[in-house]
């Protein structure tokens, strides 16, 4: 079985731009979750889609934003793009809701916002 | 205070040695779940073990070992007899029941680091 993957897997963007990150989950999970990784925050939950529906954000604003297909490929994005949001974004997907079940996470997406 | 305490930043062992990760939560629910997850310098992370609030039995798999304390609120994870291929940063969560679902909190991570 597949894992779950992330498209693009580097991406280089400058302050103000927008960027679009993409997360296929493994066949037959519904449930895709977004991560931001940074050294100085750690791993934060941005966000979780279940069955084209947000289930839960976190405490990101307004410019992160996400969305769920009907096939569950997930994708999120993010405007007016700051230096701050440098990071790993990691996408995981799971059978059911995030919390309770196996979550299987990605590669990742390193963003560098110049 | 943070939900997820992993006070050890950084631990530094020669291998065949045990160690153990420390991981101490903090939540109000009596239905939650813990977790611990590993990430290699590849970047991703990889899931060991899932612990739900009502069940405190301790684990172990193969070299790995959990132990679940409620009245400690921790979740602590034993490796025996380390590997240099157990070096990576070692992460534990805490799922929380909120809208229908749950919200994970991770902890800031335990760097392993395995000298031959």
């Amino acid at each position: 079985k597949a894992g779950v993957t992330q498209t693009p897997r580097y991406l280089i963007k400058t302050r103000g731009q927008q960027v679009t990150l993409s997360c296929s989950p493994i066949s037959g999970h519904r449930s895709v979750s977004w991560y931001q990784q940074t050294p100085g925050q750690g791993l934060q939950f941005l966000f979780e889609y279940f069955s084209e529906t947000q289930r839960n954000k976190g405490n990101f604003p307004g410019r992160f934003s996400g969305r769920q297909f009907s096939n569950s490929r997930s994708e999120m994005n993010v405007s007016t793009l700051e230096l701050g949001d440098s990071a790993l974004y990691l996408c995981a997907s799971s059978l059911g809701t995030s919390g309770e079940e196996t979550q299987y996470f990605g590669p990742g997406t390193r963003l560098l916002v110049l | 205070a943070q939900k997820v305490t992993q006070a050890q930043t950084e631990i530094s062992v020669v291998e065949k040695e045990d160690v153990t990760l420390d991981c101490v939560y903090e939540t109000r629910d009596t239905t939650y779940y813990l977790f611990w997850y590993k990430q290699p310098p590849s970047g991703e992370l990889v899931f060991l073990i899932r612990r739900n609030s009502f069940d405190e039995q301790n684990e172990i798999s193969g070299r790995y070992s959990w132990n679940f304390q409620k009245s400690t609120s921790s979740f602590n994870f034993t490796i025996t007899a380390s590997q240099v291929v157990d070096s990576a940063v070692y992460f534990c969560a805490l799922s929380e029941p909120a809208g229908g679902s749950y919200i994970p909190t991770f902890g800031r991570g335990t760097s392993l680091i395995v000298h031959p």
